[in-house]
């Protein structure tokens, strides 16, 4: 699986869109882009996840760049209880495999 | 989404005690279960992979006798720390798959602290 990076941390104020970036440039073409999100003593939450297509969900959009090297989420108005630890994983379709959780990036959602 | 639960969601255990902690998917089989260990301020870690009716296979540095795991039915998986010390203090999650493409979940986690 490629290898992702993301930002170590990141604040936002609460009712605005937070934006968080990952690279992937070394993403192969058959791999997706998946977003999890942990908040503090629970489980990873599924997000979002996209091919090379920008995804929108009830909770988030994926936009990913034309040459799919980089994306971003984006939680269009974030409010307190989105501050959590944000991972971005690229990996192949989801047919059973584990998954594979780098660091993430903390998101502080601040009043 | 589909439901994966674990219990108990926390426990309190004695240096040289084993402890069980179990996992299940509520409302679909799952033909594989996933365990993860997550130490404080780190992130998660595959610790093994469990398919029902089989043995698990474990990642490399964890001990197979220490940490059992048993995926007895397409419901359930157990893992057991044997021997527990506090280096074992950790939160150990599961994720269950249905064997369908996109149908994996996480479990809320178990919060294990050896004294």
């Amino acid at each position: 699986d490629a290898k992702t990076t993301q930002p170590t941390s990141m604040d936002c104020a609460e009712g605005r869109a937070a934006n968080l970036p990952c690279n992937h440039s070394t993403i192969s073409g058959n791999e997706y882009v998946y977003w999890y999100r942990q908040i503090h003593s629970q489980g990873p939450q599924y997000i979002i996840h996209g091919l090379k297509n920008n995804e929108t969900n009830e909770m988030a959009s994926l936009i990913i760049t034309e040459d799919r090297k980089s994306s971003t989420l984006i939680l269009p108005h974030a409010t307190l209880r989105d501050t959590a630890v944000y991972y971005c994983i690229v990996r192949v379709g989801d047919y059973g495999q584990n998954f594979v959780f780098g660091p993430g990036t903390r998101l502080s959602v601040l009043p | 989404g589909a439901v994966v639960s674990q219990h108990p969601s926390w426990v309190i255990c004695k240096s040289g005690t084993s402890v069980k902690i179990e996992c299940r998917s509520l409302d679909f089989q799952a033909t594989t279960m996933f365990w993860y260990r997550q130490f404080p301020k780190k992130s998660l870690m595959l610790m093994a992979t469990s398919n029902e009716g089989s043995k698990a296979t474990y990642e490399q540095g964890v001990e197979k006798d220490k940490f059992l795991i048993n995926h007895a039915s397409l419901t359930l998986s157990t893992l057991t720390v044997t021997s527990a010390h506090p280096e074992d203090s950790s939160f150990y999650i599961c994720s269950a798959h249905s064997g369908a493409p996109y149908e994996q979940y996480f479990g809320p986690g178990t919060r294990l602290t050896v004294t």
